[in-house]
């Protein structure tokens, strides 16, 4: 099975910072990740598919890139309503397999 | 608009059978995956398994294989989620999402087993 892992596990920062979470796959998986923002209580919600490409309706302030083992979710200036918790998801090789996520809280 | 729609939320003893369902709208239900995802109270996403619809191909988590049974019904764009004799370690919410890439997310059904 194909280990994802994501870092940090939780961070801290204000309104107008620039988040970076980075999940790490445990052997290549092309461009083949979602990264999924979820808020308490929620569904989770696809913010960007093949790695970069942004869903329809996310603002542009949300940003992905990586290809194979490494990849990133920037946040360019983090708003009140982003603070949740993010997931990335390979859906390479069977069985598909969740990063553990990051939580975005305020500072 | 593409949505999925869950069953509600389930209260059940140890031992006890279940089955909730997840109905899709507004695509073309035969020709997409559905896949399943279980949250257990506080804790993350956990990939179960995906459906194909159209001929019920199916793919398992090996750590739910055997432990539930994905099914669905193209005459009425309604994929199943299974349980044939739930543990107390079943408790969880469960979603429902369309694609290799979980585009769509139903709203999810919780499910508790306790005696």
């Amino acid at each position: 099975d194909i280990q994802m892992t994501q870092s940090p596990s939780s961070l801290s920062a204000s309104v107008g910072d620039r988040v970076t979470i980075t999940c790490r796959a445990s052997q290549g998986i092309r461009n083949d990740l979602g990264w999924y923002q979820q808020k308490p209580g929620k569904a989770p919600k696809r913010l960007v598919y093949a790695a970069s490409s942004l869903q329809s309706g996310v603002p542009s302030r949300f940003s992905g890139s990586g290809s194979g083992t490494e990849f990133t979710l920037t946040i360019s200036s983090l708003q009140p309503e982003d603070f949740a918790t993010y997931y990335c998801l390979q859906h390479n090789n069977y069985p598909f397999t969740f990063g553990p996520g990051t939580k975005v809280d305020i500072k | 608009e593409v949505q999925l729609v869950q069953s509600g939320a389930e209260v059940k003893k140890p031992g006890e059978s279940l089955k909730i369902s997840c109905r899709g709208s507004g695509y073309r239900f035969t020709s997409s995956w559905i896949g399943w995802v279980r949250q257990m109270p506080g804790k993350g996403l956990e990939w179960m398994g995906i459906i194909y619809p159209g001929d019920s191909d199916s793919r398992y988590s090996p750590s739910f294989q055997g432990q539930v049974t994905m099914s669905a019904d193209k005459s009425i764009g309604t994929a199943y989620l299974q349980w044939s004799s739930l543990k107390a370690s079943d408790t969880a919410m469960y979603y429902c999402a369309i694609g290799h890439s979980f585009d769509i997310w139903g709203q999810g059904t919780m499910v508790t087993v306790s005696s």
